[in-house]
């Protein structure tokens, strides 16, 4: 019954490769997220989608790419990989009136050699 | 850019003591501000959460004081256990505004035995 769900948990790469991040959430919310979480526990914001339409997009290098194919998944693929994109990275969602209220997931953590 | 200013970085308390807390933002169009704690390998989660026209929110050992004239507002944590120990990030977002949450940098607190 797990509420935001993430796949895979590790991740551990090359520099150079292409890698997926998946997100699911039971929720039913409209809105969800993904947020990169570097080294020093800093949360940014990189995309967020309201039923599959994007609506923010925090200045992410055009290699980092989301992808809603319905309301409840929000995926991640990432091209050509580099050392700086080592970090953990955070699916969540939230219901469309409640802002402040965010449910996140467990994290996805990227290591890239 | 940095609209929503946490510390200390890092607090150390011992068992039993208050850990305090602080932020401070800028954005007066700001109108609701939560708390999100977050342990060890997981993700954030919402902790408490305040709207500018109360002065203080308390939940069990937990409360938030807020100064709108200020615009300053902090964490309190009565009574601190070892179970307290993890990253708390203030937050700040407009209701039915941006989407998104404006986040502190954290700080780590560890409750000593």
């Amino acid at each position: 019954d797990t509420a935001v769900s993430q796949t895979p948990k590790y991740l551990v790469t090359q520099m150079g490769n292409d890698k997926s991040i998946k997100c699911e959430q039971n929720l039913g919310h409209d809105t969800m997220y993904w947020y990169k979480q570097d080294s020093k526990k800093f949360l940014k914001i990189m995309f967020s989608y309201n039923n599959k339409e994007l609506i923010i997009n925090e200045t992410v290098p055009n290699r980092f790419s989301p992808k809603s194919p319905d309301k409840a998944h929000l995926n991640l693929h990432i091209n050509s990989l580099e050392l700086g994109d080592s970090a953990v990275y955070f699916c969540a969602s939230r219901q469309r009136d409640r802002q402040e209220t965010q449910y996140f997931g467990p994290g996805t953590r990227l290591l890239v050699l | 850019q940095q609209q929503v200013k946490q510390s200390p970085q890092s607090l150390i308390v011992q068992k039993g003591g208050i850990s305090i807390i602080n932020c401070a933002y800028e954005n007066t169009a700001f109108d609701y501000f939560p708390w999100y704690q977050q342990f060890p390998g997981k993700g954030p989660a919402l902790l408490i959460a305040i709207r500018p026209d109360v002065s203080e929110k308390k939940e069990g050992r937990f409360t938030i004081s807020f100064n709108k004239s200020a615009k300053q507002f902090s964490l309190h944590i009565m009574d601190s256990q070892p179970g307290d120990s993890a990253t708390y990030f203030c937050a700040a977002v407009t209701q039915g505004g941006s989407e998104k949450l404006v986040f502190g940098k954290g700080t780590k607190l560890t409750v000593n035995p």
